[in-house]
């Protein structure tokens, strides 16, 4: 059973970065067969995907965080990370990671974690 | 990016009933849409993926149809493990996004 853990802090202060690492378990993040993402979450409000990365290097984002986001892989410890820049009050959200199924809808999320943004 | 827009944003509906939410792309996206369940303090769970599949373990009460913009999600007889919300997620474009999800709740 492919499992997702999020970590990392709860708290981020205004203008730094914020960083999760998704640990996965029951699986290899290296499978040529899925993509792995991030989406968030405001409270009370809709999913908003992040960005993806596949076992390949390839790396995609939304548009409407290109700036700010960076996603990487560390395969020794399957783990990818999530690094977003520049934070504000309107970044505060449960972020889930996520894996997708070669490309196209997730199967499988993380239990998502709530990062707060604020002094 | 493709927007999707589903309807309605809250539908109030007894055990037993037949629900039907929709969701509509700003473009065509072919059959590559997904929709999940989300219960409060929890992730998502895939239910239809390509517009009609079943994901393995989804009670048969849940469907899905629909394909180039148009597309239903329909749970046959609803069961109090389903009041919910619902999102769907189109996944054809470079940029992967969601409806604003629709809330099932008890009537």
């Amino acid at each position: 059973q492919v499992r997702l853990q999020e970590s990392g802090p709860g708290l981020v202060k205004p203008s730094q970065t914020l960083s999760l690492t998704c640990t996965v378990s029951g699986g290899s993040i290296s499978s040529a067969s899925y993509y792995w993402s991030w989406i968030r979450q405001p409270a009370g409000k809709g999913l908003e995907w992040i960005g993806r990365i596949y076992t390949s290097g390839s790396i995609s984002y939304n548009p409407s965080l290109k700036s700010r986001v960076t996603i990487s892989f560390d395969t020794s410890k399957n783990q990818f990370s999530l690094k977003l820049s520049s934070v504000t009050a309107a970044d505060t959200a449960v972020y889930y990671c996520a894996r997708g199924v070669a490309g196209t809808y997730f199967d499988y999320w993380g239990q998502g974690t709530l990062v707060t943004v604020s002094s | 990016d493709i927007q999707m827009t589903q309807s309605p944003s809250t539908l109030s509906a007894s055990v037993g009933d037949r629900v039907t939410i929709t969701c509509r792309a700003s473009q065509s996206i072919s059959t590559w849409l997904a929709w999940y369940q989300q219960k409060p303090g929890k992730a998502p769970k895939l239910l239809i993926y390509k517009a009609s599949s079943l994901e393995s373990g989804v009670p048969s009460r849940f469907s899905g149809s629909g394909s180039g913009t148009e597309f239903t999600l329909t749970i046959s007889s609803l069961q109090p493990d389903d009041f919910a919300t619902y999102y769907c997620q189109q996944y054809d474009s470079y940029s992967w996004t969601f409806g604003q999800g629709t809330k099932v709740e008890i009537k």
